[in-house]
């Protein structure tokens, strides 16, 4: 069965800063990887997803992240943190087969200082 | 384009009370999904639907049921309620493109509370 860690739990990062939001994952195959982001009081919304390919995938807001096999991460970072940027953020792992269940991580909450 | 909707935003029930949690999408998606969020845990599937007339356990499925009624529309059911499903409960859809694997989107969630 697939697993997500997400070892920092609160990150607080000032204004401006660059980010790194660390993810590790355990799958046997091939992972589908993505990042959600949450603000408070809302629902999931994806930031960016990696399948195949190039393994450093842009998405929205700015962010990026590396797939790393070697090291099993798919870390999430952002040259330049805004306020706005502050929510909780997870990575999950997609499993192909049996619905394409997603296996979360158990997120990390930023809080960015003016 | 709604997305995906849950009623209700909010509920506080008593122990031993039922209730059903409705989702609906409009995006002519295959695939449903509840989820509960718990703090620090992240979010776990309780129960899936593959397509419409199929439905599958997920991680933590005891105390739940669900129904796909339709292709829009995939209920969750709590039959007896108890303290520790006390949660956030999301639902989320999925299109089952072939060759490619599509991300899930996700309801704005229905804040539960069991007294």
């Amino acid at each position: 069965a697939q697993s997500v860690t997400q070892p920092d739990i609160h990150i607080t990062v000032s204004e401006g800063a660059s980010l790194e939001l660390r993810c590790n994952y355990s799958y046997g195959a091939t992972p589908y990887l993505f990042w959600y982001v949450q603000s408070p009081g809302q629902g999931l919304q994806l930031l960016l997803k990696y399948f195949s390919g190039d393994t450093l995938v842009q998405g929205i807001k700015g962010f990026e992240a590396e797939f790393k096999r070697s090291q099993s991460s798919f870390n999430l970072r952002k040259p330049s943190v805004h306020w706005s940027d502050a929510a909780e953020y997870f990575c999950a792992v997609g499993a192909p087969n049996a619905g394409n269940m997603l296996t979360f991580g158990g997120g990390t909450r930023l809080m960015v200082k003016p | 384009n709604a997305g995906v909707t849950q009623t209700p935003k909010f509920q506080v029930l008593k122990t031993g009370q039922s209730m059903t949690l409705q989702c609906a999408q409009d995006m002519n998606h295959n695939s449903m999904y509840w989820y509960r969020q718990d703090p620090g845990m992240g979010l776990r599937l309780i129960y899936y639907s593959a397509s419409e007339g199929t439905t599958d356990k997920g991680e933590v499925p005891n105390g739940y049921n669900v129904s796909r009624l339709n292709k829009r529309e995939f209920s969750l059911r709590l039959e007896s309620a108890a303290p520790s499903q006390t949660s956030v409960y999301f639902c989320a859809s999925r299109d089952r493109g072939a060759g490619s694997y599509n991300e899930q989107f996700f309801g704005p969630g229905t804040r539960l509370t069991v007294l």
